[in-house]
């Protein structure tokens, strides 16, 4: 079955240095992979899209890759500030012909900076 | 504010009766989704509309749950005779053709 996975411990990080999130899956071949941010009883903020020809994207302090043969995302916050805590989602979409479908997200990764 | 609206905040109601709840997408965007989030998981996918067309709709969804976008505007989930699984936060989105997605706030229906 397809299987988003994305470390489901906090990840604890000092400010000021990089964080690093990663998200895996197994048997889904995504067109396109997206991550969003999450606060408490908040909806989730789209952040970076990157799709499957694409090998990095970056913006401002945020860079995503996209390995296809490993089936791995990893999502760098660089120079990271306590405003940077939340839970991080990886989300994936299989490509249909028509675009976008349902995505499908991993449990999140819960993001602390600590000052 | 021009992002994804969705009304109400927050609804409490008790076991079998039935609850609606409204999403205005961003204007420009012709694609709508549902989804449902519980606490501790990512967001499950529910069901999207292509302007007024329901496209996909997601083994989750029962024949309790009911999705319209009559205009190819707003839309509406309508959950019937509501059990305490159904507690959760029901979220929409709204996207160009093969854009990313924009949630809205959210709607935290609790089910006593």
């Amino acid at each position: 079955s397809q299987k988003i996975e994305q470390n489901s411990e906090a990840l604890n990080i000092q400010e000021g240095k990089t964080a690093t999130l990663t998200c895996n899956y197994t048997n889904y071949s995504p067109a396109y992979l997206q991550w969003y941010r999450q606060d408490p009883g908040r909806g989730p903020v789209f952040l970076l899209l990157i799709r499957e020809n694409e090998k990095e994207k970056r913006k401002e302090r945020l860079k995503v890759t996209f390995d296809t043969t490993l089936k791995q995302s990893l999502f760098h916050i660089t120079a990271s500030q306590p405003a940077d805590s939340a839970t991080y989602l990886c989300a994936l979409d299989a490509y249909s012909g028509g675009g976008a479908d349902g995505l499908t997200f991993g449990k999140g990764t819960h993001l602390i900076i600590q000052p | 504010d021009t992002g994804v609206s969705q009304d109400p905040r927050h609804k409490i109601t008790k076991r079998g009766q039935n609850v609606t709840f409204r999403c205005d997408p961003i204007s420009e965007h012709n694609r709508l989704y549902w989804y449902r989030q519980t606490l501790g998981q990512g967001p499950e996918f529910l069901t999207y509309f292509q302007n007024e067309a329901q496209l996909e709709k997601s083994r989750l969804l029962s024949d309790r749950f009911s999705a319209e976008r009559p205009k190819g505007s707003f839309s509406t989930l309508e959950i019937q005779r509501t059990e305490q699984g159904d507690s959760a936060m029901y979220l929409c989105a709204s996207s160009l053709i093969g854009g990313a997605q924009y949630f809205g706030p959210g709607t935290r229906l609790t089910v006593l």
